[in-house]
């Protein structure tokens, strides 16, 4: 059975500066995506980023980019210039491409993120 | 942009009582999917529904649960008899490759 593991239940960073967020993952198989959701107070989840297994470039949107490193199945997020509505949880998941998209997604226990002024 | 939309936003409700969460997907999806995320804690997968019929489901959902496609347009989860544990946040999702998650439905369970 495939796992998210984030370790890091809490990290907190100043407004302006850069900030990692960890994640790994266990798994067999060799074709996935894997995610990085944002839920802010509201509790609406919103896609950050994804990244296709296949593909050994990292994925980037804007500030957030991650390191994928797929033989140490580890998953990390890097939010750079934080800012304030940056605060938000933060949640890996993992989604198995094993018998076509219609996977479930499985979700890491998420970090809670706080941006300081 | 389209977007996944569901009502109510919050559902208050006596132990007992059967509740009825709604969800319109996108229109061109066909894959749909709820979860459940308890206060405080992670996001888990119920069920996920593709040709009319549960594709996969997780032990969480039981014989009180059930999922229907009633007029092509919603997408409904039904709990027939609620317990105190099954307050959660309840996400709907659809997809056709990429999941969108609609703003859930805070259910209460007193």
């Amino acid at each position: 059975a495939q796992t998210v593991t984030q370790s890091q239940p809490e990290m907190s960073v100043q407004e302006a500066e850069t900030v990692t967020l960890s994640c790994t993952y266990d798994t067999s198989e060799n074709n996935y995506y894997l995610f990085w959701y944002k839920q802010p107070p509201s509790r609406q989840m919103i896609l950050v980023i994804r990244q296709e297994a296949y593909k050994q470039q990292n994925a980037t949107e804007n500030r957030f980019s991650v390191n994928f490193q797929k033989a140490a199945k580890s998953f990390s997020l890097k939010i750079s210039d934080s800012q304030l509505g940056d605060t938000a949880m933060y949640f890996c998941a993992f989604i198995s491409l094993y018998g076509g998209s219609q996977g479930n997604l499985i979700f890491g226990k998420g970090t809670k993120l706080s941006v300081k002024p | 942009e389209p977007e996944v939309t569901q009502t109510p936003s919050h559902q208050v409700t006596q132990m007992g009582q059967e509740v009825i969460l709604r969800c319109v997907p996108i229109s061109n999806h066909l894959y749909f999917y709820w979860y459940r995320q308890i206060l405080g804690q992670k996001v888990e997968f119920l069920v996920s529904f593709y040709n009319n019929e549960i594709s996969e489901k997780s032990e969480i959902f039981d014989d009180q649960f059930s999922v229907e496609r009633p007029d092509g347009s919603n997408f409904t989860l039904k709990i027939r008899s609620t317990k105190l544990e099954d307050s959660a946040m309840y996400f709907c999702a659809s997809s056709n490759n990429e999941q969108f998650f609609g703003p859930g439905t805070r259910l209460t369970v007193l």
